[in-house]
């Protein structure tokens, strides 16, 4: 089956404690994204990559990293936590060129306290 | 960044009403989505419509690019349309702004 799945679903920690949420893609696609959602906003973009290694700034990457060594995986990375990052994140992904929807995973619910 | 604007932001609708849900953006776009966020948190894909009109059953979207405007027609709903609808926009095919959402709940 055709899908992005993240790890973990939800995840609650303490501030300053690095932390990392998987994303991976079967669907041979070169370009992934990371957006985070807040209560009554849409989703905002964090960090896209257009393929291995090609990374690039959203709208709101403080505070996160990431990484594209492959092109299945796109893990986002908070090296130190912040109650402001409480929030619910999604991984998406889509091919380039042709039709060009995204894909995205069920979310990831991280709570910092 | 480009500004992507839902409207209404609520409504509320008996089973079997229609309606229409718009999303007006900022400027120039090749990228346009909707989605539906079901109450569970999920993103369901339901057009990829940088122009023209598709259907897909009792949905249809319609996006005219030159006047930056997404419609998105919801005919018979049902309960199980209740969610929050989502339009997004596409800028140089890499970066993705959405809009705040329209939340619908259908009652039975």
């Amino acid at each position: 089956e055709a899908q992005v799945t993240q790890n973990p679903r939800y995840l609650i920690t303490v501030t300053g404690k690095k932390l990392t949420v998987t994303c991976s893609q079967n669907m041979n696609h070169e370009y992934m994204s990371w957006y985070r959602q807040d209560p009554g906003l849409g989703l905002r973009q964090i960090y896209y990559s257009m393929n291995v290694e090609v990374t690039d700034k959203g709208d709101v990457p403080e505070g996160y990293k990431v990484s594209r060594k492959e092109k299945r995986n796109f893990p986002l990375i908070l090296e130190s936590p912040s109650p402001n990052q409480t929030s619910l994140y999604f991984c998406a992904s889509k091919k380039t060129g042709g039709s060009e929807e995204q894909y995205f995973g069920p979310g990831t619910r991280l709570t910092v306290t | 960044g480009i500004q992507v604007e839902q409207s209404p932001p609520d409504l509320i609708l008996q089973e079997g009403a229609n309606s229409t849900l718009r999303c007006n953006f900022s400027d120039s776009v090749n990228n346009l989505q909707w989605f539906h966020q079901n109450p569970w948190g999920q993103l369901i894909n339901l057009f990829y419509i940088p122009s023209g009109t598709k259907q897909n059953g009792r949905l249809s979207a319609t996006t005219v690019a030159t006047e930056r405007y997404s419609l998105l027609y919801i005919s018979s709903s049902q309960t199980t349309d209740s969610g929050v609808y989502f339009c997004a926009v596409g800028y140089n095919f890499n970066k993705f702004y959405f809009g705040s959402g329209t939340k619908l709940n259908v009652k039975p």
